[in-house]
């Protein structure tokens, strides 16, 4: 298996632009998750997916962050409009759901600079 | 809520000593404790688990856990260091139940030559 798929790997965008980040879980997997990491605030849940629904979004900063997952092999954070606070790395997770604890599966991440 | 603290946000050993990087967590009941590891510019792989099976945890590249109730702690532990074991270190929580992972701040593993 290829493993999480993020893309693009890099962004720089200016401040008041759109920022589209895309991810293709692991085939299989039934839980994908959204992530951010920051020097300040380390590593924060932003929303995570159970058969492409949305479970938790309690950690969407606000409502210029939205995340989708239209079908089981995609999922997309959009943030509209950026701003140079949501300069961060961006890491999508997937998992398989099973008796017993749940092991998360990273991307390599996508890294965005807003200026 | 459930949480992770790990103490000290570096660490630096010489190649071939122990490894100690600190976890405790808080939770209102038993939890599943796991360590992942980030290398540079790259996402984090999984070193081991603690899912209630056996209270002393054997990972990948030769590390340990142990989760001790009592202290409710989750220290990781390698006997010899290796240069290649540099990197960062974050703890990470989870109830049973709830499928998300609650990170700590991390630790930075310096390994001197």
């Amino acid at each position: 298996d290829a493993g999480v798929i993020q893309s693009p790997r890099h962004e720089v965008t200016e401040m008041g632009q759109e920022v589209t980040l895309r991810c293709k879980p692991i085939s299989g997997h039934d839980y994908l998750f959204w992530y951010r990491q920051t020097m300040m605030r380390g590593l924060e849940l932003l929303i995570y997916f159970n058969n492409n629904v949305p479970i938790d979004d309690s950690g969407m900063p606000e409502d210029r962050f939205s995340a989708k997952m239209p079908n089981a092999s995609f999922s997309t954070l959009k943030i509209q409009p950026s701003e140079p606070r949501d300069s961060a790395v961006y890491f999508c997770a997937s998992s398989l759901m099973g008796a017993g604890a749940n092991v998360l599966t990273f991307g390599a991440g996508s890294r965005l600079t807003v200026l | 809520a459930q949480s992770v603290t790990q103490l000290g946000s570096h660490v630096s050993v010489s190649e071939g000593a122990l490894v100690l990087l600190r976890c405790n967590y808080s939770s209102s009941v038993p939890p599943y404790l796991f360590w992942y590891v980030q290398y540079p510019n790259q996402g984090l792989q999984l070193l081991l688990k603690y899912t209630s099976a056996a209270t002393l945890v054997k990972g990948i590249n030769g590390f340990e856990a142990e989760f001790k109730k009592s202290e409710t702690s989750f220290h990781l532990t390698k006997p010899s260091a290796h240069m290649s074991d540099a990197a960062e270190y974050f703890c990470a929580v989870s109830e049973a139940g709830r499928r998300a992972l609650t990170f700590g701040s991390g630790t930075r593993l310096q390994v001197q030559p």
